[in-house]
């Protein structure tokens, strides 16, 4: 079974500066992916940037990026330029091609963007 | 636009008695799967299907039920609500061999 673990309940960050999430997961699965979901007041989960793990080159999506190190089992996500519609709850999530196409999920990192 | 909608947004009930929560996606997407969201565990797989007559458990099934008639709706049915299922409820979808999941807007139950 697949565990993921993000080890900061909460963080904040000034508006313009950059944050950095930690995510860490462990498996045995080599053909996996790894996922940033964002969950504004709206409830509403909003995938931000996903990475594939036989990809070296870490994924980037504007301001988005990650920081992925597959063998320490490391997947951070890096905001930069911060906006206050960043602030949110961050999810880190796993899926396995070959356990069915289901996420697992960590248990999440509260984001508060100060003006 | 094609979406995936859930309903109720928002439940009250009691202690013993049956809901059902429905979800429903218009992109025609295979997979569907329902979790629950409580604080500090993130999102947990209750049950999830690969297509019609297809149904599977997940992590967190006791207690929970689902049926999948079309490709379009899997409802989830609590059998008798206990106070343990208060939580939020969101159904996703996503397309055969592809992995991102898509996700409906939310149910809030709460079990008195």
């Amino acid at each position: 079974a697949q565990t993921v673990t993000q080890s900061q309940p909460e963080m904040s960050v000034q508006e313009a500066e950059t944050v950095t999430l930690s995510c860490t997961y462990d498996t045995s699965e080599s053909d996996y992916y790894l996922f940033w979901y964002k969950q504004p007041p709206s409830r509403q989960m909003i995938l931000v940037i996903r990475q594939e793990a036989y990809k070296q080159q870490n994924a980037t999506e504007n301001r988005f990026s990650v920081n992925f190190q597959k063998a320490a089992k490391s997947f951070s996500l890096k905001i930069s330029d911060s906006q206050l519609g960043d602030a949110a709850m961050y999810f880190c999530a796993f899926l396995s091609n070959n356990a069915g196409n289901m996420l697992t999920f960590g248990g999440g990192t509260r984001l508060m963007v100060k003006p | 636009d094609a979406e995936i909608t859930q309903s109720p947004r928002h439940k009250i009930t009691e202690t013993g008695r049956q809901v059902t929560l429905a979800c429903h996606q218009t992109w025609n997407h295979n997979n569907m799967f329902w979790y629950r969201q409580d604080l500090g565990h993130g999102l947990r797989l209750i049950h999830y299907s690969y297509g019609v007559q297809d149904t599977n458990k997940g992590e967190v099934s006791d207690g929970y039920s689902v049926s999948r008639s079309n490709t379009e709706d899997l409802p989830l049915t609590l059998e008798s609500a206990a106070s343990s299922q208060t939580s939020v409820y969101f159904c996703a979808s996503s397309i055969r061999g592809r992995n991102e999941q898509f996700f409906g807007p939310g149910t809030r139950l709460t079990v008195l």
